[in-house]
Order: C-alpha cells, then structure tokens, then sequence
C-alpha cells in the first residue's frame, strides 16, 4: 500500500517570511503534481514534474522533484497573504491509469 | 473559457431520495473522475472514466454509481444516499497524455 504524507499538516506563518512544504512516499512515482486549494472551490493545478532531480520555479515557487522521485518540496519565498490556501501533492503511477491520489495536503496561512 | 461545470454547488436532501450531480467539461478531455473531500480524509476518488463508456471503480465507490454516455459529461448518482455520504463532491478532467486534472468549483451535499 502506497503511503503518502505531507508535512507540516497546517503552517502559519507572518508575510514576507519563507516556507517549505514537503510531500514524501513509500513509492516511486512517474510524475508528480503540486495545486492549491482555496476555501470553497476546486483545486488549482501549479505544475507537474516529472523528471528526478527536477527543479522547477515559478515567480517565488520553487519545486523540487527528489532524485529517486519518491518525494518532493515546494518552498516559498517572501510569503503573501494571497499564497493562503492548502497545498496538495499528487503523485501519479504512470502507465494509462490517470488516478491520482492525493495527499491530506498542507494547511497553509498568510498572516498580513 | 476552459473549464468543468458542477451543478448544484449546494445540495440539501433526506436520506434515500436519490439525487445527481452533474459534471460537464468543454475541452474534450478524454478522462474524467469523482472525488469526496472530508477534514482529515483528503480527497478520494470515488470512479473515474478513461473514456466514453468506460468507468471503473475509485476508493471509495460504495453507495455511488456513474455513467459516460457522452465524452462531456459524467455525471454522478447516488440512488439512496446516507449520511454518510454529506461530503464536498469534486468533479476533475483531463486529456489523454497531460498531467494535470481540471477541477470544478464543488458540491456540497448535506444528507439528513
């Protein structure tokens, strides 16, 4: 059985201030997914990697993709109160199944 | 503009009158799937459908049935729901060969 964890499970933290999340599994993955959920409304893909060692960064995103790609990170930089959501990983098997199962994901809030 | 279509956002019902949620993507996405979302359960998928009439079972499915009739919309039934089944309901997209799911905005549905 898969297992999938995601720590810290809730982070607040004041703006300006960086952060990291991480997201860790028992498993190898083909790929992984990072999104953000607001209060009330569906989760928003940010970006998929797929390659281990991979190293993505978007603005004041940076995800890492680990190098046996069983785990990942997605740190933040010069936190904002608009950055407020849950974080959710999504590791996925590959193949031609696209399920995707995701983590309890990261609480994470913004205080101005 | 690109995007899933849930409906209703809220639903309130008593218990054992059976009920659909709809589910309607417009960029002919080949794969589609439910999920629930409870505090400290996560998201789980419920079933997913690589194609028209093609679905197959999630995590979760007890008490939950779905249909593809047609390549937009997978809508989903509950035919005598529970308590247990009051949950925010997540319907998600994706095309064959992307890595990233589309969500739509949510139904919250309360059984009583």
């Amino acid at each position: 059985t898969q297992l999938l964890e995601q720590s810290p499970q809730f982070l607040s933290i004041q703006e300006g201030e960086n952060l990291t999340v991480y997201c860790n599994s028992s498993s190898v993955f083909s790929s992984l997914q990072w999104y953000r959920q607001e209060p009330g409304e569906g989760p928003v893909l940010l970006v998929t990697v797929v390659t281990g060692g991979e190293v993505k960064k978007m603005k004041r995103l940076t995800f890492l993709f680990g190098d046996a790609r069983k785990d990942s990170s997605l740190h933040i930089t010069a936190a904002q109160p608009g950055d407020t959501g849950l974080y959710l990983c999504a590791p996925q098997g590959g193949g031609s199944n696209y399920k995707l199962t995701f983590g309890k994901g990261t609480l994470l809030t913004v205080n101005p | 503009e690109a995007q899933v279509t849930q409906n209703p956002r809220y639903l309130i019902t008593v218990t054992g009158k059976k009920l659909t949620v709809t589910c309607s993507q417009n960029m002919n996405h080949e794969y589609m799937s439910w999920y629930r979302q409870d505090p400290g359960l996560g998201l789980r998928q419920i079933y997913y459908s690589m194609n028209v009439e093609v679905t197959d079972k999630g995590d979760v499915p007890e008490g939950y049935k779905v249909s593809r009739k047609e390549k937009r919309n997978f809508p989903l039934i509950l035919e005598s729901p529970s308590p247990n089944q009051t949950s925010l309901y997540f319907c998600a997209s994706s095309s064959a060969g992307n890595y990233g799911y589309t969500f739509g905005s949510g139904t919250r549905l309360t059984v009583v």
